[in-house]
């Protein structure tokens, strides 16, 4: 079975440095992703980075970037330049490459200090 | 337009009741999935589809049923409701389809589920 660890509950940084989310996954399947989401107080889900665990590359998208260690089963993000709106709950999520099934960790609240 | 929609968006039943949230989906996905958010324990499947005829339980189906009445509907029923079933609801769906959303779930606005 897939599991994810998210072992930071709370997390906090000042407006405008970076912070790294940390997560760890164990699976047994060869082909799958690895997401980053993100919760605002609205609650809705959204995808901030995804990760195809073939690609050596770790994925980018302007501010976020992820540290993708394949053999450690690691996937951090990092965020630079925090804004005030970055402040949310991160959800580190698994997908399988056959059934799409996510399996989330537990989830790390952001604040954002001004 | 919202791609995915959830109806109602917040509930509030009594124990023993049996209650039914919607989703619909205008993205053409043919995978929906039901996922209930708890605090702490982050998001946890309770049921996923490939399509009309293919219905398959998740982690925490015990308590559920659900119902796919086309490509782009997929319900969740709770028979008799109690009150641990207290949680927050998200329906998703994906597209197996290659490209750079593959295997991206897109979730609905969630339904805010309270058993009294």
């Amino acid at each position: 079975a897939q599991t994810v660890t998210q072992s930071q509950p709370e997390m906090s940084v000042q407006e405008a440095e970076t912070v790294t989310l940390s997560c760890t996954y164990d699976t047994s399947e060869s082909d799958y992703y690895l997401f980053w989401y993100k919760q605002p107080p609205s609650r809705q889900m959204i995808l901030v980075i995804r990760q195809e665990a073939y690609k050596q590359q770790n994925a980018t998208e302007n501010r976020f970037s992820v540290n993708f260690q394949k053999a450690a089963k690691s996937f951090s993000l990092k965020i630079s330049d925090s804004q005030l709106g970055d402040a949310a709950m991160y959800f580190c999520a698994h997908g399988s490459g056959n059934t799409g099934k996510l399996i989330f960790g537990q989830g790390t609240t952001l604040q954002v200090k001004p | 337009d919202a791609d995915v929609t959830q109806t109602p968006r917040n509930r509030i039943t009594k124990t023993g009741k049996r209650i039914m949230l919607e989703c619909s989906q205008t993205k053409g996905h043919d995978r929906m999935y039901w996922y209930r958010q708890d605090p702490g324990l982050g998001l946890r499947l309770i049921y996923y589809s490939f399509d009309v005829k293919d219905i398959n339980k998740g982690e925490i189906s015990d308590g559920y049923s659900v119902s796919r009445q086309a490509q782009a509907k997929f319900s969740l029923s709770l028979e008799s409701a109690i009150p641990n079933q207290t949680a927050l609801y998200f329906c998703a769906t994906s597209d197996p389809g290659q490209g750079s959303s593959y295997n991206e779930q897109f979730f609905g606005p969630g339904t805010r589920l309270t058993v009294l």
